[in-house]
């Protein structure tokens, strides 16, 4: 099946701590997506991949840093740098930037 | 950025009511996206309408777009429990190539 695989689905953070966030999908498409969700609230965009070997900052970007080394995967870290971590955060991925987005199922990161 | 602002933000009907949630957004658009989200889960793709459309069907589902008021709205007919989650508008941020969601409402549809 083709789809976006995201995990794990729970991750606790210990103070200090530098944890990564796994993103991959088969679907080939070229533009992926980190997304962040607070308790209630919409989705804010952390970094972006339009191309393998290429990313831009979202809006939120700070504390948080992403490679795409090859096309099928997008891991985020959240550094020690993010003092808020707690938080769902959302992987996407779509043929074409500003089209369709498919989703991931989530990883909720909680603070230890 | 949040380009999108729902309302209501929260909604809450009976079983065969029909569920009407709008949108408004601030700059022009290429597109703009409806999207559903389960609670704990990931979103769902439901509808995408271009800027020059006025109106599109999916089922049970009509979205409408006013580009001169900037805003657009969905209607869910003859609504199931099912339907019971969170719904998202989303815009394409021209020139950037990515979507900018709004903060949702959440519907709450009772047997």
């Amino acid at each position: 099946d083709g789809g976006i695989t995201q995990s794990p689905k729970y991750l606790f953070r210990k103070e200090g701590q530098n944890v990564t966030l796994s993103c991959e999908q088969n679907l080939n498409h070229d533009a992926m997506y980190w997304y962040r969700q607070d308790p209630g609230q919409g989705l804010r965009l952390i970094y972006y991949s339009q191309i393998v070997n290429d990313f831009q900052k979202g809006d939120i970007a700070e504390g948080y840093s992403v490679s795409r080394e090859k096309k099928e995967s997008f891991p985020l870290t959240v550094t020690s740098a993010q003092k808020n971590p707690t938080a769902f955060y959302l992987c996407a991925s779509s043929r074409d930037g500003g089209e369709k987005l498919f989703f991931g199922s989530g990883t909720q990161l909680s603070v230890l | 950025s949040q380009q999108g602002e729902e309302d209501p933000q929260a909604l809450s009907i009976q079983e065969g009511e029909n569920a009407t949630m709008n949108c408004s957004y601030k700059t022009s658009i290429n597109n703009l996206q409806w999207y559903r989200q389960n609670s704990g889960r990931g979103l769902v793709h439901l509808i995408l309408i271009r800027s020059n459309e006025r109106e599109k069907h999916s089922g049970r589902l009509r979205v409408t777009l006013d580009t001169s008021k900037k805003s657009s709205s969905l209607l869910i007919t003859a609504s199931r429990a099912a339907d019971t989650a969170s719904y998202f508008c989303a815009t394409d941020d021209t020139g950037f190539q990515k979507l900018v969601f709004g903060t949702g409402t959440r519907l709450l549809v009772s047997p």
